[in-house]
């Protein structure tokens, strides 16, 4: 299993900013998953981001509000722009091992003023 | 409709006792099942893939029937350490290799 970490794990923001999530996997992955979780629902996929390539975003979700990066092959951050209260949430990272299964970051709980 | 649909809960049982989840999916070209297990303000992790066959894992068994596009998962002997979120998953290869959750059920076993 990958063993996965994210920084900053919590932050309270003012809207109109913008913050940028950190996630680092301790080893090579070829594909990294960024997904939002709002309060009380389950996971919703952001995007896929691909090493040497632009993101895929899902349904929903726009590169120009979620811009992301995927320097190398282990690690990618998140940036979420122009932070409204709707944007808060908790945003997660997660690594494919392989037939479906994933493993996830610990999280990064986002609250936007 | 949505694409996972799980029983909406909150299951609230006594130790000891069996409970079992459902979910369907809506999609026939899923192609890999899974229960994660979620607890309270953390991450969801893999409590086990679930095979046509049937499988189990100590006390949990998870069911697929593809016919009918249901999963189940039941908890025997249920445990104070299994109260948590239940999250029905599946997973469909295309060029996002996307998993989809279920909205997840939540348990709470009761001393």
């Amino acid at each position: 299993s990958a063993v996965i970490s994210q920084k900053p794990s919590r932050d309270i923001c003012q809207r109109g900013t913008s913050l940028t999530i950190q996630c680092q996997v301790d080893s090579q992955v070829t594909m990294m998953f960024w997904y939002r979780q709002q309060p009380g629902q389950s996971l919703t996929l952001i995007a896929t981001a691909n090493q040497g390539s632009e993101a895929t975003y899902e349904s929903g979700f726009v590169i120009d509000k979620f811009p992301i990066s995927r320097p190398n092959l282990t690690f990618s951050t998140l940036t979420v722009s122009n932070m409204s209260p709707e944007d808060s949430s908790i945003y997660l990272c997660s690594v494919d091992s392989g037939g479906g299964t994933q493993y996830f970051g610990p999280g990064t709980r986002l609250l936007v003023l | 409709r949505k694409e996972v649909e799980q029983d909406p809960g909150p299951f609230n049982v006594p130790e000891g006792a069996t409970v079992a989840f459902n979910c369907t999916y809506s999609n026939s070209a899923s192609q890999s099942f899974f229960w994660y297990r979620q607890d309270c303000r953390k991450e969801p992790k893999l409590l086990m893939s679930v095979y046509s066959s049937g499988n189990e894992d100590g006390r949990f068994t998870a069911q697929l029937n593809r016919a009918s596009q249901y999963i189940s998962l039941l908890i025997r002997d249920s445990k104070l350490s299994d109260s948590a979120t239940y999250l029905c998953v599946v997973y469909r290869e295309g060029s996002a290799r996307q998993l989809t959750f279920g909205s997840g059920t939540q348990l709470t076993v009761l001393p």
